[in-house]
């Protein structure tokens, strides 16, 4: 079925410091990866986006690199800022195209 | 533009009673809207998917006689919480597929979500 996995779970970071959060995913098939950003209490915000066409999506201080022979996926924030704390999920359309399975999720804390 | 409308934010209700959760796309039509549930520190597990005028399909180990969903228009999904219990309290997001030049693989809209809690 489908799967993702994403890690690590939690990552402290120091201001100015880069960011690097990795998953994978097991549906051969799944050609859409979107990432998340979520505060507490609030709904998921995409922050960017990759499909299986590209290798690679860059959008100011966030990218995306996607290997589909290893079948996986990561996000990368250079330059984090305090306001970048908050948790990310990956996520995989599997499942016959129709369906967004999120990863566990990664709890980033960026320190001043 | 793809707004997404939930209500409502927050609901408390007492045990054995039903929970009307509504997920309505303001600006355009949503020919498909899923539901999710994320219990604190977790992640967001899809419950269900329902596309405009057919029954929801719903995922592995949810009971689709307690959460009944309704896809009537492709405006409005509605999920109901029959008979909710204590574990049922959550944060309840949906999430809608649709708009002009939409596919498969395009991104979804979430609502603001609805956190339930079950006394």
């Amino acid at each position: 079925g489908e799967n993702v996995e994403q890690h690590p779970s939690t990552l402290s970071v120091q201001e100015g410091d880069s960011a690097v959060i990795k998953c994978t995913y097991s549906d051969s098939a799944s050609n859409y990866f979107p990432w998340y950003k979520q505060e507490l209490g609030k709904r998921p915000q995409l922050i960017i986006d990759i499909r299986s066409n590209v290798g690679e999506k860059k959008d100011q201080r966030i990218a995306v690199t996607l290997n589909k022979t290893a079948k996986h996926f990561s996000l990368h924030i250079t330059e984090t800022q305090p306001e970048d704390s908050a948790v990310y999920f990956c996520a995989d359309l599997s499942g016959g195209y129709n369906k967004l399975i999120f990863g566990a999720g990664t709890r980033l804390a960026v320190h001043p | 533009g793809a707004v997404v409308s939930q209500h409502p934010s927050r609901v408390i209700c007492k045990s054995g009673t039903s929970v009307k959760i509504e997920c309505r796309s303001l600006d355009f039509q949503a020919t498909t809207m899923f539901w999710y549930r994320q219990f604190p520190k977790q992640s967001l597990m899809l419950m269900a998917t329902s596309n405009e005028g057919s029954k929801a399909t719903y995922e592995q180990g949810v009971e689709k006689d307690k959460f009944l969903i309704n896809h009537a228009s492709l405006t409005l999904s509605t999920l109901t919480v029959t008979s909710a219990h204590p574990e049922d309290s959550s944060f309840y997001i949906c999430s809608a597929r649709g708009g002009a030049g939409s596919s498969y693989n395009s991104p979804l809209h979430f609502g603001n979500g609805t956190r339930l809690t079950v006394t």
